[in-house]
């Protein structure tokens, strides 16, 4: 079974700019959860996905969102991109929608640098 | 809201030897406990979690963790460590909506 797959691995932008990130979750997972990990600030719950809708939101500004598509699959979108945005982004799925009982299974992350 | 606390950011320890890495939580309610750890590089994998019933948790690659609802804490314990357990290593708790909160990350640095 494929694991959790997140696309592009790298990312360079510049300030003002915007970004979409693509996360793919294992086969029949239907729970997409996103985070931002900086070594300033940790692990931080951005949003969680559940069968196309948001149910959880972390707090982070209006500038971050996301959605999720029928087959599962979730885009993070990041606008008017900040330097402070830089940091790796993680994608998580898990099977029933309950993570917190189910096992998150994580991808390797995108790593966005902002210049 | 829920706060995880990671008190030591490094652990130098050399192999073979006991480790155990602290992990304190913040909670007015009952919550499920996590560890995870991440390899330079990649995500984070699961190694074990606290949700019900034994407060004596067992994960994988030999790693355990004891939960204490009176001093709030879920330690990481492992007997006798290995050069290949060098990495990064999270503690997370969630209220049970489905938002996750971690700790800061304790690196562990196991040396021959």
């Amino acid at each position: 079974k494929a694991g959790v797959t997140q696309t592009p691995r790298y990312l360079i932008k510049t300030r003002g700019q915007q970004v979409t990130l693509s996360c793919s979750p294992i086969s029949g997972h239907r729970s997409v959860s996103w985070y931002q990990q900086t070594p300033g600030q940790g692990l931080q719950f951005l949003f969680e996905y559940f069968s196309e809708t948001q149910r959880n939101k972390g707090n982070f500004p209006g500038r971050f969102s996301g959605r999720q598509f029928s087959n599962s699959r979730s885009e993070m979108n990041v606008s008017t991109l900040e330097l402070g945005d830089s940091a790796l982004y993680l994608c998580a799925s898990s099977f029933a929608g309950n993570p917190d009982q189910e096992t998150q299974y994580f991808g390797p992350g995108t790593r966005l640098l902002v210049l | 809201a829920q706060s995880v606390t990671q008190l030591d950011s490094q652990v130098p320890v050399f192999e073979e030897a006991p480790v155990e890495l602290r992990c304190n939580y913040s909670s007015s309610v009952s919550v499920y406990l996590f560890w995870y750890v991440q390899y330079p590089n990649q995500g984070l994998q699961l190694l074990l979690k606290y949700l019900s019933g034994s407060t004596l948790v067992k994960g994988i690659n030999g790693f355990e963790a004891e939960f204490n609802k009176s001093q709030t804490s879920f330690p990481l314990r492992k007997p006798s460590v290995h050069i290949s357990d060098t990495a990064e290593y999270f503690c997370a708790v969630s209220d049970g909506f489905n938002k996750f909160y971690f700790g800061s990350g304790t690196k562990l640095n196991v040396k021959p």
